[in-house]
């Protein structure tokens, strides 16, 4: 089945980098985009961004550039999510999930990865 | 790109009928029949319960139905039980090519 396997959980100090993978099975990975999504302790989805997983180009939603960086590995039908300079407000569960395009609906969506940022 | 209104929280007994409302603008719901639904349960990944405005997926219960008029979506729940207790999502397509989701609706079943 279709399935988005994600990293285990993170505690990572302030100024940290942390890397997120999210493992794609069941599908053709290259066929279809995948988006990540954070979501803050208590708070709602906040859409981040995607990726083509064609061409590797990724898309930021605007309050997610600079410090975040979306990239593949399609040997391993892999995509990655890495945060630089990490903040106290990155801490959130980071959500993986399958597009049929650009704008369509989210399914299946990854197990999820918490990332905590704390001294 | 604002997010999408829902209300913080609803409530229903078992066996009702309950309606979330989403309300956008020109830019994404109004203009796209984009509009994607999401159960998520407490510790769970989201799950997709409507696509397109009004497609259920495979799987989901026919208890779960989708509509639209102007810019305002609306997930209808009926013969209300006690697992669709869950906070409700919507999300859509945008002009400016992005997606955008709601602040979630609580779903109290009493």
């Amino acid at each position: 089945q279709v399935q988005l396997v994600q990293s285990g959980s993170e505690l990572k100090k302030p100024g940290a980098s942390v890397k997120v993978s999210c493992k794609a099975s069941g599908y053709t990975f290259t066929s279809y985009p995948i988006h990540w999504v954070r979501q803050a302790p208590g708070q709602g989805l906040e859409w981040m961004g995607w990726i083509d997983t064609n061409t590797g180009n990724p898309t930021y939603a605007q309050d997610f550039t600079g410090r975040f960086l979306f990239f593949l590995d399609t040997s391993v039908s892999t995509a990655y999510l890495q945060i630089t300079s990490l903040k106290a407000e990155d801490t959130a569960m980071y959500y993986c999930a399958k597009n049929r395009w650009v704008g369509g609906w989210f399914d299946p969506w990854g197990q999820g990865t918490l990332v905590t940022v704390s001294s | 790109q604002s997010a999408l209104t829902q209300p913080a929280s609803v409530s229903g007994s078992p066996g009702q009928s309950i309606t979330f409302s989403c309300t956008g603008t020109t830019s994404d719901i109004g203009t796209y029949n984009y509009v994607s639904w999401y159960q998520q349960h407490p510790g769970k990944a989201p799950k997709l319960v409507i696509y397109d405005v009004s497609y259920r997926p495979s799987g989901v219960s026919d208890r779960f139905s989708g509509s639209k008029s102007g810019n305002t979506a609306s997930l209808t729940i009926s013969g209300l039980q006690a697992e669709d207790e869950a906070n409700y999502y919507c999300s859509s397509y945008t002009t400016t090519t992005t997606l955008v989701f709601g602040g979630g609706t609580r779903l109290t079943v009493l």
